[in-house]
Protein backbone atom coordinates (compact mmCIF):
# COMPACT_ATOMS: atom_id res chain seq x y z
CA UNK A 1 0.00 0.00 0.00
CA UNK A 2 1.66 3.45 -0.78
CA UNK A 3 0.40 4.84 2.27
CA UNK A 4 -1.50 8.50 2.48
CA UNK A 5 -0.65 10.79 -0.26
CA UNK A 6 -0.50 14.66 -0.07
CA UNK A 7 0.48 16.64 -2.63
CA UNK A 8 2.29 19.21 -2.75
CA UNK A 9 4.66 18.61 -0.68
CA UNK A 10 6.04 22.26 -0.36
CA UNK A 11 3.94 25.66 -1.14
CA UNK A 12 5.45 28.66 -1.08
CA UNK A 13 2.34 31.77 -1.98
CA UNK A 14 1.91 35.18 -1.58
CA UNK A 15 -0.67 36.67 1.21
CA UNK A 16 -4.13 36.93 -0.72
CA UNK A 17 -3.07 33.68 -2.76
CA UNK A 18 -5.67 30.81 -2.94
CA UNK A 19 -3.94 27.63 -1.35
CA UNK A 20 -5.41 24.24 -2.33
CA UNK A 21 -4.24 20.83 -0.52
CA UNK A 22 -4.66 18.01 -1.71
CA UNK A 23 -4.83 14.22 0.12
CA UNK A 24 -5.69 10.36 -0.93
CA UNK A 25 -6.36 8.20 2.30
CA UNK A 26 -5.46 4.63 2.57
CA UNK A 27 -8.03 2.85 0.01
CA UNK A 28 -10.36 1.20 2.51
CA UNK A 29 -10.08 3.62 5.45
CA UNK A 30 -13.96 5.61 6.03
CA UNK A 31 -12.44 8.04 8.00
CA UNK A 32 -9.79 11.17 7.29
CA UNK A 33 -8.71 13.63 9.29
CA UNK A 34 -6.93 17.11 8.36
CA UNK A 35 -4.20 18.23 10.94
CA UNK A 36 -2.15 21.40 11.54
CA UNK A 37 1.31 21.49 13.03
CA UNK A 38 3.45 24.60 14.26
CA UNK A 39 5.78 25.00 16.66
CA UNK A 40 3.55 27.31 18.71
CA UNK A 41 0.66 25.27 18.45
CA UNK A 42 1.56 22.01 18.15
CA UNK A 43 -0.67 19.37 16.15
CA UNK A 44 -4.26 20.64 15.94
CA UNK A 45 -7.12 19.20 14.28
CA UNK A 46 -8.94 21.15 12.14
CA UNK A 47 -12.10 18.64 10.42
CA UNK A 48 -12.82 15.28 10.24
CA UNK A 49 -14.40 13.26 8.04
CA UNK A 50 -16.22 10.39 8.48
CA UNK A 51 -17.71 7.79 4.90
CA UNK A 52 -16.77 11.64 3.37
CA UNK A 53 -19.41 13.47 5.55
CA UNK A 54 -17.96 16.32 7.52
CA UNK A 55 -18.52 15.20 10.84
CA UNK A 56 -16.36 17.98 13.63
CA UNK A 57 -15.02 20.94 11.64
CA UNK A 58 -15.15 22.87 14.94
CA UNK A 59 -10.94 23.08 14.46
CA UNK A 60 -11.10 25.30 11.35
CA UNK A 61 -9.70 28.50 12.57
CA UNK A 62 -11.97 31.16 10.23
CA UNK A 63 -13.94 31.06 7.21
CA UNK A 64 -11.01 31.25 4.82
CA UNK A 65 -10.26 27.46 5.54
CA UNK A 66 -12.29 24.80 3.57
CA UNK A 67 -12.50 21.13 3.23
CA UNK A 68 -14.12 18.72 0.96
CA UNK A 69 -14.34 15.00 0.48
CA UNK A 70 -16.01 14.28 -3.18
CA UNK A 71 -15.28 10.94 -2.38
CA UNK A 72 -13.93 8.30 -0.59
CA UNK A 73 -10.10 8.57 -2.26
CA UNK A 74 -9.51 12.27 -2.47
CA UNK A 75 -10.23 15.19 -0.02
CA UNK A 76 -8.60 19.08 -0.38
CA UNK A 77 -8.49 21.65 2.07
CA UNK A 78 -8.46 25.29 0.80
CA UNK A 79 -7.41 28.40 1.94
CA UNK A 80 -8.79 30.95 0.47
CA UNK A 81 -6.90 34.08 1.10
CA UNK A 82 -3.67 32.98 2.65
CA UNK A 83 -2.17 34.74 5.59
CA UNK A 84 1.35 34.56 6.64
CA UNK A 85 -0.31 32.98 10.17
CA UNK A 86 -0.79 30.57 7.85
CA UNK A 87 2.52 29.37 7.62
CA UNK A 88 2.44 25.27 8.56
CA UNK A 89 2.69 22.22 7.70
CA UNK A 90 -0.56 20.50 6.93
CA UNK A 91 -1.25 16.88 7.74
CA UNK A 92 -4.19 14.45 6.41
CA UNK A 93 -4.39 11.49 8.14
CA UNK A 94 -7.06 8.34 7.55
CA UNK A 95 -8.19 5.21 9.61
CA UNK A 96 -10.13 2.30 9.02
CA UNK A 97 -13.13 2.99 11.52
CA UNK A 98 -14.91 5.19 13.59
CA UNK A 99 -14.61 3.86 16.93
CA UNK A 100 -11.70 5.47 19.18
CA UNK A 101 -9.68 2.54 18.84
CA UNK A 102 -8.08 3.01 15.71
CA UNK A 103 -5.04 4.49 15.18
CA UNK A 104 -4.60 6.95 12.14
CA UNK A 105 -2.19 6.40 9.11
CA UNK A 106 -0.76 10.27 8.70
CA UNK A 107 0.61 11.17 5.27
CA UNK A 108 4.13 12.94 4.53
CA UNK A 109 2.57 16.85 4.91
CA UNK A 110 2.61 19.94 2.91
CA UNK A 111 4.89 22.59 4.20
CA UNK A 112 2.82 25.94 3.50
CA UNK A 113 4.69 29.44 3.68
CA UNK A 114 3.22 32.42 3.14
CA UNK A 115 5.19 35.06 2.30
CA UNK B 1 -13.16 16.06 28.58
CA UNK B 2 -10.38 14.28 27.89
CA UNK B 3 -6.77 15.75 27.72
CA UNK B 4 -3.04 14.21 27.70
CA UNK B 5 0.02 15.25 29.10
CA UNK B 6 3.80 14.93 27.77
CA UNK B 7 5.70 16.64 31.22
CA UNK B 8 9.21 17.04 29.26
CA UNK B 9 9.69 19.04 26.32
CA UNK B 10 13.02 17.00 26.02
CA UNK B 11 14.67 13.48 26.93
CA UNK B 12 18.32 13.26 26.53
CA UNK B 13 19.37 9.54 27.07
CA UNK B 14 23.15 7.59 26.05
CA UNK B 15 23.03 5.26 23.18
CA UNK B 16 22.52 1.71 25.13
CA UNK B 17 20.85 3.02 28.32
CA UNK B 18 16.72 2.70 28.74
CA UNK B 19 14.55 5.23 27.62
CA UNK B 20 11.20 6.12 29.01
CA UNK B 21 8.99 8.66 27.96
CA UNK B 22 6.34 10.47 30.25
CA UNK B 23 2.45 10.18 29.36
CA UNK B 24 -0.40 11.10 31.99
CA UNK B 25 -3.98 11.32 30.64
CA UNK B 26 -7.26 12.67 31.54
CA UNK B 27 -10.30 10.94 30.92
CA UNK B 28 -14.13 10.07 31.92
CA UNK B 29 -14.31 6.77 30.77
CA UNK B 30 -12.23 3.61 29.87
CA UNK B 31 -9.38 5.18 27.97
CA UNK B 32 -8.11 4.06 24.28
CA UNK B 33 -4.08 5.04 24.29
CA UNK B 34 -1.96 5.79 21.39
CA UNK B 35 1.72 6.35 20.50
CA UNK B 36 3.08 7.97 17.87
CA UNK B 37 7.01 8.86 16.43
CA UNK B 38 7.74 11.71 14.01
CA UNK B 39 11.08 11.78 12.34
CA UNK B 40 12.01 15.30 10.75
CA UNK B 41 10.18 16.31 7.40
CA UNK B 42 7.84 13.14 7.61
CA UNK B 43 3.99 12.47 9.09
CA UNK B 44 3.56 10.77 12.87
CA UNK B 45 3.59 7.18 12.69
CA UNK B 46 1.73 4.69 14.97
CA UNK B 47 4.07 2.78 17.16
CA UNK B 48 1.78 1.14 19.29
CA UNK B 49 -1.82 1.10 21.10
CA UNK B 50 -3.77 0.29 24.62
CA UNK B 51 -7.21 -0.75 23.88
CA UNK B 52 -7.42 -3.41 26.29
CA UNK B 53 -6.24 -6.27 28.13
CA UNK B 54 -2.80 -6.98 29.20
CA UNK B 55 -1.38 -3.79 30.87
CA UNK B 56 2.32 -3.80 28.81
CA UNK B 57 1.71 -3.39 25.24
CA UNK B 58 4.76 -4.05 22.52
CA UNK B 59 4.86 -2.06 19.52
CA UNK B 60 7.16 -1.39 16.54
CA UNK B 61 11.24 -0.78 16.72
CA UNK B 62 11.16 -2.64 19.91
CA UNK B 63 9.15 -0.20 21.68
CA UNK B 64 6.62 -0.80 24.81
CA UNK B 65 4.26 0.97 26.84
CA UNK B 66 2.69 0.48 30.03
CA UNK B 67 -1.15 1.16 31.21
CA UNK B 68 -1.29 2.07 34.76
CA UNK B 69 -4.88 2.99 35.71
CA UNK B 70 -4.00 4.23 39.11
CA UNK B 71 -1.44 6.96 37.85
CA UNK B 72 -3.62 7.27 34.82
CA UNK B 73 0.02 7.44 32.94
CA UNK B 74 0.91 5.20 29.07
CA UNK B 75 4.75 5.48 29.75
CA UNK B 76 6.89 5.01 26.56
CA UNK B 77 9.88 2.51 27.51
CA UNK B 78 12.42 1.06 25.29
CA UNK B 79 14.92 -1.62 27.36
CA UNK B 80 18.75 0.19 24.87
CA UNK B 81 17.95 3.25 22.96
CA UNK B 82 19.51 3.69 19.85
CA UNK B 83 20.57 6.48 18.01
CA UNK B 84 18.05 6.12 15.50
CA UNK B 85 15.60 6.43 17.60
CA UNK B 86 16.00 10.18 17.91
CA UNK B 87 12.76 12.00 16.88
CA UNK B 88 9.34 13.50 18.45
CA UNK B 89 7.14 11.35 20.48
CA UNK B 90 3.62 12.14 20.78
CA UNK B 91 0.67 10.46 23.20
CA UNK B 92 -2.42 10.32 22.59
CA UNK B 93 -5.98 9.25 24.27
CA UNK B 94 -9.62 8.80 23.26
CA UNK B 95 -12.69 7.86 24.93
CA UNK B 96 -13.91 3.89 24.86
CA UNK B 97 -17.70 3.57 23.66
CA UNK B 98 -19.45 6.88 23.55
CA UNK B 99 -16.86 9.19 24.06
CA UNK B 100 -14.90 11.24 21.25
CA UNK B 101 -13.95 9.25 18.40
CA UNK B 102 -10.97 11.94 17.99
CA UNK B 103 -7.66 11.32 19.81
CA UNK B 104 -6.73 13.87 21.47
CA UNK B 105 -2.74 14.17 20.82
CA UNK B 106 -0.30 15.85 23.54
CA UNK B 107 2.38 18.57 23.04
CA UNK B 108 5.37 15.60 21.76
CA UNK B 109 8.43 14.94 23.68
CA UNK B 110 11.78 15.22 21.45
CA UNK B 111 14.05 12.35 22.20
CA UNK B 112 17.72 12.79 22.04
CA UNK B 113 19.86 9.93 22.40
CA UNK B 114 23.17 10.43 22.29
CA UNK B 115 26.46 8.41 20.89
Amino acid sequence: DAGVIQSPRHEVTEMGQEVTLRCKPISGHNSLFWYRQTMMRGLELLIYFNNNVPIDDSGMPEDRFSAKMPNASFSTLKIQPSEPRDSAVYFCASSSGTLSSYEQYFGPGTRLTVT
Amino acid sequence: AQSVAQPEDQVNVAEGNPLTVKCTYSVSGNPYLFWYVQYPNRGLQFLLKYITGDNLVKGSYGFEAEFNKSQTSFHLKKPSALVSDSALYFCAVSFASGGSYIPTFGRGTSLIVHP
